[in-house]
């Protein structure tokens, strides 16, 4: 099975501070396309960054960023200026380079909470 | 920025009973999904629609569940006769395009098997 492992299940972080939530996936591919989505109390999924397996670049989206580290299949996420919006479940996924459809495999998600 | 849209929020409902979920993707979006999260548990894959039909679907999407796109703006996922294990939120999804492409998820329908 191709599973991802998010081994925290919460964080927390003070305001302003950066975090780095921690996950790491097993697969047997090359290639493939890895993400984090935010779910925040109204339990809508929202995409905060993807990473395409082949770049070597870290993606970066304003305060979020990942470090990628394909030999180790790891995938974190540090949010730098944390702010109190940012509190959330935050769930890393990955998904197939080929096939037909995006089919992601979710971790089991990282609650982070931000205090003042 | 565009919006998948689940109807209704919530849905209670009796064991045995056939329920209807519905979800109007993103007006130019190709590819559509349905996920559950049981509370608590992470997101699952049920299944995905391409061109009318299904694309994929994991162990979970058995013979009680099915999908349609019956005109060409809504996406349903029927469950069939309903058991308490199917009591979870249900995301819809959609996307332009196929692999690896962002994921545009609705807000979720609650289903509560009693």
């Amino acid at each position: 099975a191709q599973t991802v492992t998010q081994s925290q299940p919460e964080m927390s972080v003070q305001e302003a501070e950066t975090v780095t939530l921690s996950c790491t996936y097993d697969t047997s591919e090359s290639d493939y396309y890895l993400f984090w989505y935010k779910q925040p109390p109204s339990r809508q999924m929202i995409l905060v960054i993807r990473q395409e397996a082949y770049k070597q670049q870290n993606a970066t989206e304003n305060r979020f960023s990942v470090n990628f580290q394909k030999a180790a299949k790891s995938f974190s996420l540090k949010i730098s200026d944390s702010q109190l919006g940012d509190a959330a479940m935050y769930f890393c996924a990955r998904a197939p380079y080929t096939g037909t459809a995006s089919k992601l495999t979710f971790g089991t998600g990282t609650r982070l909470q931000v205090t003042l | 920025e565009p919006e998948v849209t689940q109807t209704p929020s919530h849905q209670v409902t009796q064991m045995g009973q056939e329920v209807i979920l519905r979800c109007v993707p993103i007006s130019n979006h190709l590819y559509f999904y349905w996920y559950r999260q049981i509370l608590g548990q992470k997101v699952e894959f049920l299944v995905s629609f391409y061109n009318n039909e299904i694309s994929e679907k994991s162990e979970i999407f058995d013979d009680q569940f099915s999908v349609e796109r019956p005109d060409g703006s809504n996406f349903t996922l029927k469950i069939r006769s309903t058991k308490l294990e199917d009591s979870a939120m249900y995301f819809c999804a959609s996307s332009e395009w196929s692999t690896g492409e962002k994921l545009f998820f609705g807000s979720g329908t609650q289903l509560s098997v009693l």
